[in-house]
């Protein structure tokens, strides 16, 4: 059973759309990431999420980019106005008390 | 500035050989060290990690890690691969207070029949 699960696991869009991608740890836990993984390149750190607020953001994470907790469960992750360099796989991830961050299947988000 | 390289994008080797996979990683990230697998089309799985204590580390499927202070180095070993080992590979360190992952380039390890 994942940690976390993420949906949906492959989104295609149209660029300037409206993306949300959603991640619903299993467990409570502390913290919350996205990353993102532009294909064949390296994992890279988009935002991190504590206790209902952004804790650090990187400079991929520009005003395009938002995150919540909506009711408590679900992490969710909006691109408001899509464009082709957005096309990557997106991960979310979570940690505990223990510095170890297990990672959802991901969601492949194509904008076309 | 933080960083974490992974000297090879690409290691090919014959089944049931020895492999090692190299990761070096800059003195301003925190020793918290992390190798995570990526199968084809699926996400990162945690290999092993590297928090305090014993230098070296065992993880999963046979693989483990040995923490080089001195070299600031993490290289992932195993004596005997399988074709099942072919995957992407990343080196990551923990970085800052928020507990964000610095990862590596990727190495992509490719087992030979």
């Amino acid at each position: 059973e994942p940690e976390v699960t993420q949906t949906p696991s492959h989104q295609v869009t149209q660029m300037g759309q409206e993306v949300i991608l959603r991640c619903v740890p299993i467990s409570n836990h502390l913290y919350f990431y996205w990353y993102r993984q532009i294909l064949g390149q390296k994992v890279e750190f988009l935002v991190s999420f504590y206790n209902n607020e952004i804790s650090e953001k990187s400079e991929i994470f520009d005003d395009q980019f938002s995150v919540e907790r909506p009711d408590g469960s679900n992490f969710t992750l909006k691109i408001r106005s899509t464009k082709l360099e957005d096309s990557a796989m997106y991960f979310c991830a979570r940690q505990g008390g223990v510095p170890e961050a297990f990672f959802g299947q991901g969601t492949r988000l194509t904008v076309v | 500035a933080q960083s974490v390289t992974q000297l090879d994008s690409q290691v090919p080797v014959f089944e049931e050989a020895p492999v090692e996979l190299r990761c070096n990683y800059s003195s301003s990230v925190s020793v918290y060290l992390f190798w995570y697998v990526q199968y084809p089309n699926q996400g990162l799985q945690l290999l092993l990690k590297y928090l305090s204590g014993s230098t070296l580390v065992k993880g999963i499927n046979g693989f483990e890690a040995e923490f080089n202070k001195s070299q600031t180095s993490f290289h992932l070993r195993k004596p005997s691969v399988h074709i099942s080992d072919t995957a992407e590979y990343f080196c990551a360190a923990h970085s800052g207070n928020t507990g964000k992952l610095i990862f590596g380039q990727g190495t992509t390890l490719q087992v030979k029949p």
